[in-house]
C-alpha cells in the first residue's frame, strides 16, 4: 500500500526485556516522526526525523528509549529493558518535508506484563 | 512552545444535527493548525489542516474549521453528522519553521446518537 506501515501491529512481552518497533513511511517522504498515545498521557511527541538525522532527542521518555532511520527510509524505535509504564500505542508518521502535513500509521499497541 | 485544549472530552450529537468541537491554542510563535480523526484500532486521518491564507478551511467527509488568531482559536464544523463520524478528534499545531512534532489537545469523543 501507499500508506505508513508498521508492525508488528501488536506486541505483548514481559517486563525487562527489549522490543523493536518498525516504520516504514510513505516513498519518498524525508520527515519522520514518533509518538506515543496512552490513556494518561494522550499524545505524545516522541523523535523526529530528517533524513536519517535526529536534531533533537529530548522527547524521548528515558534512556531506555533509541530510535535510528537509515537509508532515508526505515525507522525502528527500541525501548530496552521495558517496564508497565511503556505499555501504549507507539504511531508512526511520515510527511514530505518537515512543516507539511503527517500521515500516520495504525501503531504498534505495546503489552508489558 | 505550545500548547492545546479541547475543551470538551465528550459531545453527543443526534444524527443529522450540527456539530462543533472546541479547540484553542497557546503559542509564542506563529503556528499551523491541523485536526486528526481516529477511529477505533486506528491510526490518525488528516481531516484539514491551516497553513496560510483563507481562515475558513475545508476538509474530507464534510467537516471544515475556521482558523481565529485573536481568540488563538481553531473550532471544527459539521451542518449534518452521520453515524459514520463517530470517532475521536485531535486538534493539533505546529510551530511554523520548527522542526518539532505536533502538540496535540486530549481529544474529543463525538457521539453521534440515532
Amino acid at each position: 500500500g501507499a500508506g505508513v506501515s508498521q508492525s508488528p501491529s501488536n506486541k505483548v512481552t514481559e517486563k525487562g526485556k527489549d522490543v523493536e518497533l518498525r516504520c516504514d513511511p510513505i516513498s519518498g517522504h524525508t520527515a519522520l516522526y514518533w509518538y506515543r498515545q496512552s490513556l494518561g498521557q494522550g499524545l505524545e511527541f516522541l523523535i523526529y526525523f530528517q533524513g536519517n538525522s535526529a536534531p533533537d532527542k529530548s522527547g524521548l521518555p528515558s534512556d531506555r528509549f533509541s530510535a535510528e532511520r537509515t537509508g532515508g527510509s526505515v525507522s525502528t524505535l527500541t525501548i530496552q529493558r521495558t517496564q508497565q509504564e511503556d505499555s501504549a500505542v507507539y504511531l508512526c508518521a511520515s510527511s514530505r518535508d518537515y512543516n507539511q502535513p503527517q500521515h500516520f500509521g495504525d501503531g504498534t499497541r505495546l503489552s508489558i506484563l | 512552545a505550545q500548547s492545546v485544549t479541547q475543551l470538551d472530552s465528550q459531545v453527543p450529537v443526534f444524527e443529522e444535527a450540527p456539530v462543533e468541537l472546541r479547540c484553542n491554542y497557546s503559542s509564542s510563535v506563529s503556528v499551523y493548525l491541523f485536526w486528526y480523526v481516529q477511529y477505533p484500532n486506528q491510526g490518525l486521518q488528516l481531516l484539514l489542516k491551516y497553513l496560510s491564507g483563507s481562515t475558513l478551511v475545508k476538509g474530507i467527509n464534510g467537516f471544515e474549521a475556521e482558523f481565529n488568531k485573536s481568540q488563538t482559536s481553531f473550532h471544527l464544523r459539521k451542518p449534518s453528522v452521520h453515524i459514520s463520524d463517530t470517532a475521536e478528534y485531535f486538534c493539533a499545531v505546529s510551530e511554523r519553521g520548527g522542526a518539532d512534532g505536533l502538540t496535540f489537545g486530549k481529544g474529543t469523543h463525538l457521539i453521534i446518537q440515532p
